[in-house]
């Protein structure tokens, strides 16, 4: 059974940082792309990061460039996200996500929430 | 890049069949065949229910059915039960390689 397990998240305040991290269980991890997803509360699901099987090959949401870092650890079965500088609007509960055999996530974790406010 | 475009709420009856649409452009929903489902029930991580437009994972029920045309999606929901009521939300794959999901929809079944 496929398992993801979010931790990390917290109160923080504004210009503090946070690493997440994501164990996956049940699925040869070094061999998917994965993502994280954020939502704002009451809001919408908005895209933020994904990772490469190998973490060599990142993408990230314009808002989030240049602050947060995407990373794995392959021998741990663990996806992080590092995120520095963060702002009000980042509040969340940010998903790990497994991406599919084709651009799309087919499973999720449960979430971690982070509050940014001072 | 702003989200893709999804009704804020549809209702329908039980037994009913009604469809959620969700407006993109060439540079994503009308660019690839990589549009995907996904049903949130509240305080619930969402579940996949389509991938690549059309296709259900095993498990999912046929009553759901996606389609494409141009830069519009839409998921079809035959046959509404109680246990539909949930929000849904679209997500393409882009040209920049990234993800975009639509702003969600909140299906009330009357």
């Amino acid at each position: 059974e496929v398992q993801l397990v979010e931790s990390g998240g917290g109160l923080v305040q504004p210009g503090g940082s946070l690493r997440l991290s994501c164990a996956a269980s049940g699925f040869t991890f070094s061999r998917y792309w994965m993502h994280w997803v954020r939502q704002a509360p009451g809001k919408g699901l908005v895209w933020v990061s994904r990772s490469n099987s190998d973490g060599f090959s990142t993408t990230y949401a314009d808002s989030v460039k240049g602050r947060f870092t995407i990373s794995r650890d392959n021998a741990k079965n663990t996806l992080y996200l590092q995120m520095n500088s963060l702002r009000v609007e980042d509040s969340a509960v940010y998903y790990c996500a497994r991406q599919g055999g084709t651009p799309y996530i087919d499973y999720w974790g449960q979430g971690t929430l982070v509050t940014v406010s001072s | 890049q702003s989200a893709l475009t999804q009704p804020a709420s549809v209702s329908g009856s039980p037994g009913q069949s009604i469809t959620i649409s969700c407006t993109g452009t060439s540079s994503d929903v009308g660019g690839y065949n990589y549009v995907s489902w996904y049903q949130q029930h509240p305080g619930k991580a969402p579940k996949l229910l389509i991938f690549d437009v059309t296709n259900r994972p095993s498990g999912v029920s046929d009553r759901f059915s996606g389609s494409k045309s141009g830069n519009t999606a839409s998921l079809t929901i035959s046959g509404l039960l109680a246990e539909d009521e949930a929000h849904y939300y679209c997500c393409s794959y882009t040209s920049s390689s990234t993800r975009i999901f639509g702003g969600g929809t909140k299906l009330t079944v009357l």
